[in-house]
């Protein structure tokens, strides 16, 4: 199994400020083939599914405003939001999905300060 | 718009086999571009890849469920579902059915449904 590692656990940030949210995974995601790193990061409301915000590691899904960017590659990932709004308190999760067995990380859980 | 319903009882009890079902709306289980994935999330805790399926019947399942889920698909019924056995409270969950885009992420979810093992 590949292990995906978050950090941090949990992450408090003001309104307007930037929030970063790591992802290690212990091998890596990165397809020779196509040069496409087979990670992607969700977000979790209360009471929610969780929701798509970035696949191949820096791709944006459809209708994610742009304050959402995800960058890396091989092992190591980073999410950010640019300026933190009150709707993206959430748990957010990185997901490999470059074995036919995906896994996922523990969750970060982003509140404001 | 496509959307996904899970259904199937609430309680199981220890030992027993866990079914559920996912009817698929507004689009076709047939669809050759998608595969339909089972997830499950116990409480509080994250996510956890349980299996998926092709419209044709081929199947991956996470090794850790150690051979005891199955899942299926009913292109009549466009519906796929999971039987998942000799269940324990560490089986209590919330399950979503979800599909799987061709690019390999997770594009669409249920709302999912809770099922609990207890006796």
């Amino acid at each position: 199994d590949i292990v995906m590692t978050q950090s941090p656990d949990s992450l408090a940030v003001s309104l307007g400020e930037r929030a970063t949210i790591n992802c290690k995974s212990s091998q890596s995601v990165l397809y020779s083939s196509n040069n496409k790193n087979y990670l992607g990061w969700y977000q979790q409301k209360p009471g929610q599914p969780p929701k798509v915000l970035i696949y191949w590691a820096s791709s944006r899904e459809s209708g994610v405003p742009d304050r959402f960017s995800g960058s890396g590659s091989g092992t190591d990932f980073t999410l950010t939001i640019s300026s933190l709004q009150a709707e993206d308190v959430a748990v957010y999760y990185c997901q490999q999905y470059y074995t036919t067995a995906p896994t996922f990380g523990q969750g970060t859980k982003l509140e404001i300060k | 718009q496509l959307q996904l319903q899970e259904s199937g009882p609430g309680l199981v009890k220890p030992s027993e086999t866990l079914s559920l079902s996912c009817t698929v709306s507004g689009g076709s289980i047939r669809n050759e571009n998608y595969h339909w994935v089972w997830i499950r999330q116990p409480p509080g805790r994250g996510l956890e890849w349980i299996g998926r399926i092709y419209y044709s019947g081929t199947t991956y399942y996470n090794p850790s469920l150690k051979s005891r889920g199955t899942i299926s698909v009913d292109t009549s019924r466009n519906q796929f579902s999971l039987k998942l056995s000799s269940v324990t409270a560490a089986d209590t969950a919330m399950y979503y059915c979800a599909r799987r885009n061709p690019l390999g992420h997770i594009d669409v979810w249920g709302k999912g449904t809770t099922v609990t093992v207890s006796s």
